[in-house]
């Protein structure tokens, strides 16, 4: 049981660049989660899921795209990277919701754009 | 709007000394209020909530609705309870969405 894993752990991008971040879970759980974190900034909601083929906006999801065709996968995507999504992104999961069930975290990505 | 904030951004104590960390939240609905903590070198986890009314490795959390905070307490430190810990809020109507704050660094000096 891998729990959720993330990947790349590191990636420096240049400005306009894109990439996916990738998330997976084998833990089957339903709710999918995708934050930033930045120094004294704690951790910012970008985007979740409630369940395959269904997401929703969280509080700064501007530069940010994500798909959920399956329940393993959250993939997130940047189409013109720019400085300011310099951070550590962290995927997480949840069986029924963080009201139900708590948010498992991956290790966290840490993306540089320059 | 939901809001999660914790004022104090590093919280420096000795051992055996009491911990109080808080946090203050604003929504409209009925909230459910989390604790999460980050050891070094290890992923963010789930320490407590409100609704388990539980003590875990000796931290309690009361929900004060009235003065809308969660503030997490231990009465007396242990240095291995240096870790940054941050408080969360989601709701009966949040359909999912789980919010936090920004996080305070608490470091228990021996």
């Amino acid at each position: 049981n891998a729990g959720v894993t993330q990947t790349p752990k590191f990636r420096i991008l240049k400005i306009g660049q894109s990439m996916t971040l990738q998330c997976a879970q084998d833990m089957n759980h339903n709710y999918m989660y995708w934050y930033r974190q930045d120094p004294g900034m704690g951790l910012k909601l970008i985007y979740y899921s409630v369940g395959a083929g269904i997401t929703d906006k969280g509080e700064v999801p501007n530069g940010y795209n994500v798909s959920r065709s399956t329940t393993e996968d959250f993939p997130l995507r940047l189409e013109l990277a720019a400085p300011s999504q310099t951070s550590v992104y962290f995927c997480a999961s949840s069986y029924e919701g963080p009201t139900s069930s708590p948010l498992h975290f991956g290790n966290g990505t840490r993306l540089t754009v320059t | 709007a939901q809001r999660v904030t914790q004022p104090e951004k590093l919280l420096s104590v000795f051992k055996g000394a009491p911990v109080e960390l808080k946090c203050n939240y604003s929504y409209s609905g009925s909230p459910e209020l989390f604790w999460y903590v980050q050891y070094s070198r290890q992923r963010l986890q789930l320490l407590l909530r409100h609704i388990s009314r539980e003590s875990i490795k000796g931290f309690t959390a009361d929900l004060n609705k009235g003065e809308t905070s969660f503030h997490l307490k231990k009465p007396f430190a242990q240095e291995e309870d240096s870790a940054m810990y941050y408080c969360a809020l989601s709701g009966n109507n949040q359909g999912g969405k789980l919010i936090f704050g920004q996080g305070t660094e608490l470091s228990v000096k021996p």
